[in-house]
């Protein structure tokens, strides 16, 4: 098992670009979640979806879209990147919301100069 | 919002020595997480303890939590250099759609 897998680990953006950070996982869980952590931070929620077909936002939802393709795939898109947006990504899965044990993925490391 | 604030921020310890590290957090919980994550990697869940639950071990971990007080320690016994990390609580907080909420963490550092 691979757990929980994203792409890209790194990139590189220049403001207003737009780009897709994928998430995939195969352990069958229903929940799952986009996080940004910055430096000296812990990590804030962006947006999580309780089960394949729902989506709600987290705390820092602005700038950011989120698609749950099936239950294995978990998008986050930025439309048009901003300087603040440079953070890291991490994308994390549960059995279920209310389960309580996260699986994260390594995370995707975005600069937006 | 942050409901956990970890203490301290930073701590640096000899191998063999204890670490403890605390965690406050302000609102009710229906259980509190500590988590480690490695320079430049994702976080790797440690241990979960429940609300009705005072302490817990895992290993060379001991974690106590005192609901009246809204705290939660970590100790790490007889550390080593791969325990050097950054650790995070996070709760689960009454209300939260079963979100957690994590702190700002403390960075662990073991000296050989």
């Amino acid at each position: 098992n691979a757990g929980v897998t994203q792409t890209p680990k790194f990139q590189v953006l220049k403001t207003g670009q737009s780009m897709t950070l994928q998430c995939a996982q195969d352990m069958n869980h229903n929940s799952m979640y986009w996080y940004r952590q910055d430096p000296g931070m812990g990590l804030r929620l962006i947006y999580y979806s309780a089960s394949e077909g729902t989506t709600d936002k987290g705390e820092v939802p602005n700038g950011y879209n989120v698609s749950r393709l099936n239950k294995r795939e978990f998008s986050l898109r930025l439309e048009s990147a901003a300087p603040s947006q440079t953070s890291v990504y991490f994308c994390a899965s549960s059995e279920g919301l209310l389960s309580e044990t996260q699986y994260f993925g390594p995370g995707t490391r975005l600069l937006v100069l | 919002s942050q409901q956990g604030e970890e203490d301290p921020q930073a701590l640096s310890i000899q191998e063999g020595e204890n670490a403890t590290m605390n965690c406050s957090y302000k609102t009710s919980i229906n259980n509190l997480q500590w988590y480690r994550q490695n320079s430049g990697r994702g976080l790797v869940h440690l241990i979960l303890i429940r609300s009705n639950e005072r302490e817990k071990h895992s290993g060379r971990l001991r974690v106590t939590l005192d609901t009246s007080k809204k705290s939660s320690s970590l100790l790490i016994t007889a550390s080593r250099a791969a325990d050097t990390a950054s650790y995070f609580c996070a709760t689960d907080a009454r209300g939260s759609q079963g979100n957690l909420i994590f702190g700002k963490g403390t960075k662990l550092s073991v000296k050989p």
